[in-house]
Formats: C-alpha cells, sequence, structure tokens
C-alpha cells in the first residue's frame, strides 16, 4: 500500500523558515517523480513544486521560485521542501504526491499524503 | 499560463440521477505525438486530500467505480458520474498537465437535491 506522510508543518512568522518531510512506502520511490501541491484554506490547488526521480531535474511556481527548495534522499526514500522567506499567502496545506508514471515527469498525481498545515502569521 | 474554467461552480443533483461537470482549457491540452489529452480530474471531500479519478482525460484511476467517466479532447472535457451515490458529494478539480505551470480548475461543489 502507498503511503505519503508529511511532517514538519507548524505556526512561523513572516519572513521565517520550515522544512517540510515526506516519508514514502508501499512503492518504489526512486523510480517516480515527486511534487508538492498546497491548498490554501477553503482554497483551491496549487502545484508548488516537482523533482524528477533522480533529483536531476526540478521545478517551481513563481510565486515560491527563490524562496523554496526540493529535494529528495532516494536512499531514505525521503521527500523534502525547504521554505524560506515565508508570507502570508504561503499559509496552506502542503502535500506530498506522487506522480502517475514511472520515471518520466507526468505532473498528473496517483497518491496524496494528508497533508501538513503550514501558517505564517505573526 | 494555461487557464482550467469548471462549469458549473456547484451543482445539485438528485440520487441516482446524472451529474456532469464541465472542464475548459484556454489552450488545447492534446498532445499530437501521443494522442493523448493531458487532463486529470480528482476527487476532494471535506477534510480529506483530493483522489485522482481520471487521467489522459478518459482513463479511470484503478478502483474507481465505473459509474464516473471522462470525456472530451483539445480544450472541453467532462466528468459524468452516471448514477449519483450519496458518498460522491465533495468538490471536482480538473488539471491540465500539458505544460508548466500546472493548473487547476476553480473546483466544483456537487451536492445531493
Amino acid at each position: 500500500e502507498v503511503q505519503l506522510v508529511e511532517s514538519g508543518g507548524g505556526l512561523v512568522q513572516p519572513g521565517g523558515s520550515l522544512r517540510l518531510s515526506c516519508s514514502a512506502s508501499g512503492f518504489t520511490f526512486s523510480s517516480y517523480a515527486m511534487h508538492w501541491v498546497r491548498q490554501a484554506p477553503g482554497k483551491g490547488l496549487e502545484h508548488v513544486s516537482s523533482i524528477s526521480s533522480n533529483g536531476g531535474s526540478i521545478y517551481y511556481a513563481d510565486s515560491v521560485k527563490g524562496r523554496f527548495t526540493i529535494s529528495r534522499d532516494n536512499s531514505k526514500n525521503m521527500l523534502y521542501l525547504q521554505m524560506s522567506s515565508l508570507r502570508a499567502e504561503d499559509t496552506a496545506v502542503y502535500y506530498c504526491v506522487k506522480d502517475i508514471v514511472v520515471v518520466v515527469v507526468v505532473r498528473a498525481f496517483d497518491y496524496w499524503g494528508q497533508g501538513t498545515l503550514v501558517t505564517v502569521s505573526s | 499560463d494555461i487557464v482550467m474554467t469548471q462549469s458549473p461552480d456547484s451543482l445539485a443533483v438528485s440520487l441516482d440521477e446524472r451529474a456532469t461537470v464541465n472542464c475548459k482549457s484556454s489552450q488545447s491540452v492534446f498532445y499530437s505525438s501521443n494522442n493523448k489529452n493531458y487532463l486529470a480530474w480528482y476527487q476532494q471531500k471535506p477534510g480529506q486530500p483530493p483522489k485522482l479519478l481520471i487521467y489522459w482525460a478518459s482513463t479511470r484511476e484503478s478502483g474507481v467505480p465505473d459509474r464516473f467517466s471522462g470525456s472530451g479532447s483539445g480544450t472541453d472535457f467532462t466528468l459524468t458520474i452516471s448514477s449519483l451515490q450519496a458518498e460522491d458529494v465533495a468538490v471536482y478539480y480538473c488539471q491540465q498537465y500539458y505544460s508548466t505551470p500546472i493548473t487547476f480548475g476553480q473546483g466544483t461543489r456537487l451536492e445531493i437535491k
């Protein structure tokens, strides 16, 4: 059974930093691109960042480029999102998400974690 | 950026009746080299993460009931629930993955009439 478990969310002041982690199990983690998708309270879905299966290709939405860093450790089946210079508009539930196709980065998402809430407020 | 527009924003349908959600993209999401439409549908119930229902516009994800179907090509797509069940109450999102930035529709809230 595929499981994605996020951690690291919480309350942070504007301008602060936070590191999200996602522990993956139940599939060959090193064979799939992984993504972060966020959802502001009561709002829709926004794709934040993607990383290819080997970490060699990375994408960021313009809204987080230069502030967020995605990474992965295939030896530990872990995905990370380092967030800095956080703003109020970054407040959201952040989901760790698995790509639907092996190896190729497609950016459709077949498994989602339960999410971790990041609140940016003073 | 490709803008995804869903209609209607909300929908109330009687149990066992058909429900239809539409999604229109501002540009074609059809890739002729592999004959695929880069369009997915998700279902999100309150307090839960989204769940993939349909990808490549019409391929049903494993385990999704066959009352859910996707159709369309190019810029116009439809999610159909052939016989609405109580457990189908949710918000439904379409998503294009043809090009970055990946974009979602604004969501359609489906309720029981």
